[in-house]
């Protein structure tokens, strides 16, 4: 399978917990993109990279929020002190730079890691 | 910043029935916009898209045409099936992100 490829897919965690999601990319791809999906919503932007460079960080990414993505490859979001609100479905997508034009706009998501803070 | 709505669900169709499903955007200029699906248990996927207006885009047996008139984006397929049965997201670009409408439930009885 060559998709875009989260884990864990699911993780039930206790309030004030960490924990950390893993994204690996489409290989060939050099975007790498983090959103939060919560029930009844549409995927909501937290991050992105290019390579290596995180170039965007939403509002919603408070600072017990961080996403590496060191070798320009995989990429990890960390939640630190997770609260309840944190419980979503967080999505990874990737794209090629070719994207950069705006006249692509297909991004590859992966199937999503869900988290239920208890 | 540039952003689309679309309706609101959930919607229940009969299998042959006609879909709608209604998505406005407001944007600085004419940008590229999309349909995205997620079926049960999957990630989401592109539909289709348009990058021009009155361009229409098409795949599956669905259809939207890009609108500046109206500033819409409206998804149509003339005759579902249960296969169909699935969330569906209006989406345009914002610099180099997407930004999705809330999504729109679709549900196909036999």
């Amino acid at each position: 399978d060559t998709g875009v490829s989260q884990d864990p897919r699911h993780k039930i965690t206790k309030r004030g917990q960490n924990v950390t999601f893993r994204c690996d990319p489409i290989s060939e791809h050099n975007r790498l993109y983090w959103y939060r999906q919560t029930l009844g919503q549409g995927p909501e932007f937290l991050t992105y990279f290019q390579n290596e460079a995180q170039l965007e960080k939403s509002r919603l990414l408070s600072d017990r929020f961080s996403a590496e993505r060191p070798k320009g490859s995989f990429s990890t979001l960390e939640i630190q002190r997770t609260e309840q609100g944190d419980s979503a479905m967080y999505l990874c997508a990737s794209s090629s730079l070719t994207w950069a034009s705006g006249s692509s706009g297909e991004l590859f998501f992966g199937e999503g890691s869900r988290l239920t803070v208890l | 910043g540039d952003s689309v709505t679309q309706m609101e669900g959930p919607v229940t169709l009969s299998e042959e029935a006609f879909l709608t499903i209604n998505c406005t955007y407001t944007a600085t200029g004419y940008p590229s916009l999309f349909w995205y699906v997620q079926y049960p248990g999957e990630g989401l996927q592109l539909l289709l898209k348009a990058t021009k207006a009155d361009d229409k885009g098409s795949n599956k047996g669905f259809e939207a045409t890009y609108r500046k008139e109206t500033t819409s984006f409206h998804l149509e397929k003339g005759s579902v099936q249960v296969s169909d049965s699935a969330v569906y997201f209006c989406a345009l670009p914002n610099d180099y992100k997407l930004s999705f409408g809330a999504g729109t439930t679709v549900t196909v009885r036999a």
